[in-house]
This record gives C-alpha cells, structure tokens and sequence, in this order.
C-alpha cells in the first residue's frame, strides 16, 4: 500500500469543477508533485511545488494543500481531462520518493 | 529539451536479469538531476524504483530487496537499470526520467517487460 492515498476513480461532468485529494503524513513536510497519464502514455508533470503550473498547462488546473492532504482541482473540466493522476512526494522519512495510488478521473 | 529513450529484453523467464537502457539526448548527467527508474504493472499505479546521480550516488525503493542496480555510462550518456531473479510480479512498463529538483519533467517512452515461463 503507498503511503499516499488516493481515490481510485472520480467522475465530473463536462465544465464542472472536480477536487483530486492526495493524503499522507509526509505532506505536512514536503511538497507535492501531480502527474496526468493518459492511456499508453508517459505521465507529464501538471502540478509541482504544490500549487505552481508548467507552462503549457491550462490554468484550470489549480493545486493545493491543507495539512496532511494535498488536492489537483480542475475548474470547468474538460473531455481532453480524462485521465489518471498521480501525486507524488516524499515519503514519511524523506528518504525515498512515493506516488499515491492514482485516481482515474472520467468526464461525463 | 531533453528527449530519453529506453530500450531492452521484453520476454524473460522467471529467474533472469532484467536489463534496460535509457539514452539522453539533448542534455548531459551533470548537476542537480537525479535519473530514476519508475514502473507501472499492468492496470496498476506508478511506482518509483529508485534514481542515480551525475557522481553515481544510488537511492533505491526498499521494495527491490537490493535486486536491482542503477548505473550510469557519461561518455555514452545513458544510464540502466538491472534486476536479478525477476518474477511475474516484475511485469511492467517500465519508464526512464529525468528528475529535476524535486519534479519528473522528462520521461522515457516505456518498455513493457514481461515475465513468464
């Protein structure tokens, strides 16, 4: 099991707004980085710092964190947004890295 | 913008070494990157398997139980990945990156490795 915990699936309809919570004891130290993998695809960074986009990322994507729990919100999702994500951070002794469980997100 | 492309064996038996090769192009081992293996079971999550630096300091997951080795060869500008007495368990896509600071900006294609008898 990972020491970060996601929910395996969430669903959103078109142009509404969805919450992707990430929640581990390491997140009250460390930063958290989001990851978007689409079907036969390497994963590409969206999110790093906890809450600063890569260019080229559409600014609906927003992060966020609040004590032990890290969140990727997509405000007015989009069909293009259906994928799995990922957060990833240190884990609880800071020594090794570790990526929560992924959440599969579908646009209705 | 870097571009890492990976290669190696896709059919092993149970027992044999797995062995895969990651090529960097458009950038070089030195500085503040960390060169890491990442693999994705079929149908499952990422998991992080470990990273090597420019002076060939290793960080591995402790899941490997010390099967696995990274290394990195500068004058060819490519770093691998071994694993010994690989099981079906190993069977993956496994992904080659680029870790800058703390962010995997730069990833290999995948290669799926499959183990069976």
């Amino acid at each position: 099991s990972s020491e970060l915990t996601q929910d395996p699936a969430v669903s959103v309809a078109l142009g509404h707004t969805v919450r992707i919570t990430c929640q581990g004891d390491s997140l009250r130290r460390y930063s958290v980085t989001w990851y978007q993998q689409k079907p036969g695809q390497a994963p590409i960074l969206v999110i790093y710092g906890d809450n600063q986009r890569p260019s080229g990322i559409p600014d609906r994507l927003s992060g966020s964190t609040s004590g032990d729990t890290a969140s990727l919100t997509i405000t007015g999702a989009q069909a293009e947004d259906e994928a799995d994500y990922y957060c990833e951070s240190r884990d609880s002794n800071g020594k090794h890295w570790v990526f929560g469980g992924g959440t599969k997100l579908t646009v209705l | 913008q870097v571009q890492l492309q990976q290669w190696g064996a896709g059919l092993l038996k149970p027992s044999e070494t797995l062995s895969l090769t990651c090529a960097v192009f458009g950038g070089s081992f030195s500085g503040h990157y960390y060169w890491t293996w990442i693999r994705q079971s079929p149908g499952k999550g990422l998991e992080w398997m470990g990273e090597i630096n420019h002076a060939g300091v290793t960080n591995y997951n402790p899941s490997l139980r010390g099967r696995g080795t990274m290394s990195l060869d500068t004058s060819k500008n490519q770093f691998s990945l071994i694993l010994t007495s690989v099981t079906a368990a190993d069977t993956a896509v496994y992904f080659c990156a680029r870790r800058d600071y703390q962010l995997l900006r730069d990833w290999g294609q995948g290669a799926l490795v499959t183990v069976s008898s």
